[in-house]
C-alpha cells in the first residue's frame, strides 16, 4: 500500500529556532510535494522537489529518492510560519498522489 | 497565482438529501481532484479528471460522483448524503504529470 509518514506530529519551537520535518515513503516515488496550511485554509505548495536539494526563501528541502525520503528544514522559524506541513508523494509506477498526515508547527515569541 | 474557487464555503444537509460541491479553475489545467480532509486520516481523494468528460475514481469513490463538463469545472455530487461524509472538501488543479497542485479555500460539508 502506498503511504507517507511524517514526524513528528508535532513540534514547538521559539522564534528564531530551526525546524526539520521528515517525511518518508512506502514505496519509490518520482515527485513529491511540500505543502502549508494554516487552520480551516487552503493547502499552499511550498516546494516541489522530486529530487536532491531545493530552496525557497529560509525553506529547504531535501529528497534522497534510492532512501526513500524527503526533508524540510525552516530556518529562523517565525510565529507566522505556525501551521500543519504537509509532505505528499507520487508513486514512481502507481502515478497516485498520496499525503502525509502532516506536522503541526507551533512557533512562539 | 493559480486560481481553484470553490462554492459554496459552507453547507448543512439533511441526511438523504443531494449535494452538490463545485469547483472552478481558470488556469487552464488538465487535472483535478477532489479530496476529503478528517482529522486521523490526512488527505484522500475521491474522484479526479485529466479533462473535459473524464473522470477517475480515487482512494475512497463510494458514495461520491463526480463530472467534468468542461476544462474549467468539477463537480462533486452526493446523491444521498450520509453523516460520515460531514468534512471538509478540498478541490484541486494541477497541469499534468509533473505538477504542483493548486488548492481551492475548502468546504465545510455538515450532514445532519
Amino acid at each position: 500500500e502506498q503511504q507517507v509518514q511524517q514526524s513528528p506530529a508535532s513540534l514547538v519551537l521559539q522564534e528564531a529556532e530551526n525546524a526539520e520535518l521528515q517525511c518518508s515513503f512506502s514505496i519509490f516515488t518520482n515527485q513529491v510535494q511540500w505543502f502549508y496550511q494554516r487552520p480551516g485554509g487552503r493547502l499552499v505548495s511550498l516546494l516541489y522537489n522530486p529530487s536532491g536539494t531545493k530552496q525557497s526563501g529560509r525553506l529547504t528541502s531535501t529528497t534522497v529518492i534510492k532512501e526513500r525520503r524527503s526533508s524540510l528544514h525552516i530556518s529562523s522559524s517565525q510565529i507566522t510560519d505556525s501551521g500543519t506541513y504537509l509532505c505528499a508523494m507520487t508513486g514512481a509506477n502507481t502515478g497516485k498522489l498520496t499525503f502525509g498526515h502532516g506536522t503541526i508547527l507551533r512557533v512562539h515569541p | 497565482e493559480a486560481a481553484v474557487t470553490q462554492s459554496p464555503r459552507n453547507k448543512v444537509a439533511v441526511t438523504g438529501g443531494k449535494v452538490t460541491l463545485s469547483c472552478n479553475q481558470t488556469n487552464n489545467h488538465n487535472n483535478m481532484y477532489w479530496y476529503r480532509q478528517d482529522t486521523g486520516h490526512g488527505l484522500r481523494l475521491i474522484h479526479y479528471s485529466y479533462g473535459a468528460g473524464s473522470t477517475e475514481k480515487g482512494d475512497i469513490p463510494d458514495g461520491y460522483k463526480a463530472s467534468r463538463p468542461s476544462q474549467e469545472n468539477f463537480s462533486l455530487i452526493l446523491e444521498l448524503a450520509t453523516p460520515s461524509q460531514t468534512s471538509v472538501y478540498f478541490c484541486a488543479s494541477g497541469p499534468g504529470s509533473a505538477e504542483t497542485l493548486y488548492f481551492g479555500s475548502g468546504t465545510r460539508l455538515t450532514v445532519l
